[in-house]
């Protein structure tokens, strides 16, 4: 079946810092990734997305390629803000796309100091 | 404003107890989800709804029962739960014609059972 496989936590970085959070996943066909964002307090909001192999996708200064190679979803952000700090959920979903196929991975949590 | 609202924000109820968990989504989607969000763990899917038809349940304990009365409305209804049930219940919904199909989330009820 399907899975994914994030850096565990947390992740402890200063402002202006380089951040790279590591997803590597397992899957049948060409899955669609994700990246979403849990703000304290908050529910989980898509970051970026991509669709196909070498696709990036992008938002908010955070970024991440699709590498079917290495089957990885890394995502980096060159300079983090405090504002960053969160939880941050790779997934995917099947060829299908369909949500209720959506698997997550266990989360990792970012926390920015000034 | 996240366009899908969970309330209560908070719930403590005891294991006798009867409550209901209540959302509502505001983005005209057609496929609504609950999740369950244990600390360390990966989202968990309990139930999807697809239309106001159930067509997911992930082997979800009897005392959780949902509920779909519309495209815009979904209950998660609790009867004589247990502790190990305490957890953030998060509401997602998502547009099922949309590829690949994003899911937005509300910010959860968290629920603590005594």
């Amino acid at each position: 079946g399907n899975s994914v496989t994030q850096m565990e936590g947390p992740v402890t970085l200063s402002e202006e810092a380089f951040l790279t959070i590591n997803c590597t996943y397992t899957a049948t066909g060409y899955p669609s990734l994700f990246w979403y964002v849990q703000y304290p307090g908050e529910g989980l909001q898509l970051l970026l997305k991509a669709t196909k192999a070498d696709d990036k996708g992008s938002n908010k200064g955070f970024e991440a390629t699709y590498r079917k190679e290495t089957t990885s979803f890394h995502l980096e952000k060159g300079s983090v803000q405090v504002s960053d700090s969160a939880v941050y959920f790779c997934a995917l979903s099947d060829p299908s796309g369909s949500a209720r196929q959506l698997t997550f991975g266990s989360g990792t949590q970012l926390t920015v100091l000034p | 404003e996240t366009g899908v609202t969970q309330t209560p924000r908070h719930l403590v109820m005891g294991m006798t107890n009867k409550k209901s968990l209540k959302c509502e989504q505001h983005l005209g989607h057609n496929a609504m989800y609950w999740y369950k969000q244990s600390a360390k763990k990966p989202l968990e899917l309990m139930f999807v709804y697809n239309f106001k038809e159930q067509t997911e349940n992930n082997s979800v304990p009897s005392r959780f029962s949902p509920e779909c009365p519309n495209s815009s409305h979904l209950f998660l209804h609790l009867h004589t739960l247990q502790p190990e049930d305490s957890a953030l219940y998060l509401c997602a919904s998502s547009q099922e014609r949309d590829i690949p199909r994003p899911l937005h989330f509300g910010n959860g009820t968290r629920l603590t059972v005594t």
